[in-house]
């Protein structure tokens, strides 16, 4: 079994649509939450970083992190077809994040 | 603002060979990781450094030496260059309160 586990998708949504994006992880020392946004041939970009659980809001993007059933979530509002990209999501135990462990991507396609 | 800088962005090499995946960041972060990417496996941790003169393996290390001489550049050797090496390699820094920022990655080739 995978430490994280990510749908691969690919997800495919009409413009405007709300998004969700899910992992679930097994191993209970992670503290540290994060969805990146990667778009073809670049580098990962971080979108949202929570430490322990509760939710985290950012313009469009909502991060929800449940710990006692090991699963995150990030929504897309009113999502744009700037945001087609693969999703990764990630997390660590440590400060600093050195030793992250990602999921494979959510590859989400928004049409208009 | 540059980040962090990988330099080739692009390489092909034939098995057997060996080259260095340069790694540079401008933000004073302490640490600095080392990851490949292939298709539905997501990102696997090769290498890591906590500070200058301190790395350790991570998931994935055989096949690769870093070292860390100074707080900006971790770079990554590939000793002798394997098919299975044919990857999308990402360097990463991050610090205490700063999550992991990635650079724009190295396409590898190995024939």
């Amino acid at each position: 079994q995978k430490e994280v586990e990510q749908d691969p998708g690919p997800l495919s949504v009409p413009e405007g649509a709300i998004v969700s994006l899910n992992c679930t992880y097994s191993n209970s020392a992670f503290q540290y939450f994060m969805w990146y946004r990667q778009y073809s041939r670049k580098g990962p970009e971080l979108l949202m970083y929570t430490y322990s659980s509760g939710n985290k809001e950012d313009g469009r993007f909502t991060a929800q992190v449940d710990k006692s059933s090991k699963y995150i979530s990030l929504f897309i509002r009113d999502s744009q077809p700037s945001d087609s990209a693969t999703y990764l999501c990630a997390m660590s135990i440590n400060t600093g994040g050195f030793k992250t462990i990602f999921g494979a991507g959510t590859r989400l396609f928004v049409k208009a | 603002n540059a980040g962090v800088t990988q330099t080739p962005k692009f390489q092909v090499l034939k098995t057997g060979q060996s080259m260095t995946l340069q790694c540079a960041q401008d933000m004073n972060h302490e640490y600095m990781s080392w990851y490949r990417q292939d298709p539905g496996m997501g990102l696997r941790l090769i290498h890591y450094s906590v500070g200058a003169g301190i790395t350790d393996q991570g998931e994935v290390p055989n096949g690769y030496n870093v070292s860390r001489s100074t707080t900006e550049d971790f770079p990554l050797r590939l000793l002798s260059a394997a098919p299975s090496q044919t990857s999308v390699y990402f360097c990463a820094s991050s610090s205490i309160d700063q999550p992991q920022h990635f650079g724009d990655g190295t396409r590898l080739s190995i024939l």
